[in-house]
């Protein structure tokens, strides 16, 4: 079992709709969590932290559940330009781990 | 600054034949890391360093080697490369271990045939 786990997807949207994704992470120990983003044949890149309060950049919100063990994340309004994939990132230790991403595509 | 630069963007091998994909930042960080990316599986470590003349194993280490001899490099060794090693790496790198911003580099597309 991967220790962080997406639903693949795809989602497909509409403009101005809402979308979450969800992401579950085994490793209790995991100690930060992290959503990228990565557009189609490029590398990733942080889109924002997750934290235990919860918090928000613009129309994204991510929320954080240790004792579920998940992390959400909340596009609203979405737009064309969010199409990409969305990577749950736990950190344990030294090192990253990554889901393997949810794919969203949103369309006119 | 030009962040992290990997070198070659893609590269065809045939199978037995040994290659190095280069990584070099600018950013002075400490922590710098190879990823493969397979379809649906996501981004698995290969090997990491926390600084020069120290490095160590991830999640898929066989077939690869790595040495940092400077903070800037970190170049990836296939040895003898093999069809399964065929995807596509990322190299990145960070401030330190415990620094929660990776910088990517943009990736080199690796085929072996």
């Amino acid at each position: 079992r991967k220790e962080v786990e997406q639903d693949p997807g795809p989602f497909n949207v509409p403009e101005g709709a809402t979308v979450a994704f969800n992401c579950t992470y085994s490793n209790s120990a995991s100690q930060s969590f992290f959503w990228y983003r990565q557009d189609c044949r490029k590398e990733p890149k942080l889109l924002m932290s997750v934290y235990s309060s919860g918090n928000e950049d613009g129309r994204f919100t991510a929320q954080l559940n240790r004792a579920s063990q998940y992390i959400s994340l909340l596009i609203r309004d979405s737009k064309l330009s969010d199409s990409a994939t969305y990577l749950c990132v736990g950190r344990g230790g030294n090192d990253m781990r990554f889901g393997a991403g949810t794919r969203l595509t949103v369309k006119p | 600054n030009a962040g992290v630069t990997q070198t070659p963007k893609f590269q065809v091998l045939k199978t037995g034949q040994s290659m190095t994909l280069q990584c070099a930042q600018d950013m002075n960080h400490e922590y710098m890391s190879w990823y493969r990316q397979d379809p649906g599986m996501g981004l698995r470590l290969i090997h990491y360093s926390v600084g020069a003349g120290i490095t160590d194993q991830g999640e898929v280490p066989n077939g690869y080697n790595v040495s940092r001899s400077t903070t800037e490099d970190f170049p990836l060794r296939l040895l003898s490369a093999a069809p399964s090693q065929t995807s596509v790496y990322f190299c990145a790198s960070s401030y330190s271990s415990g620094g929660y911003v990776y910088t990517f580099g943009s990736g080199t597309r690796l085929t072996v045939v």
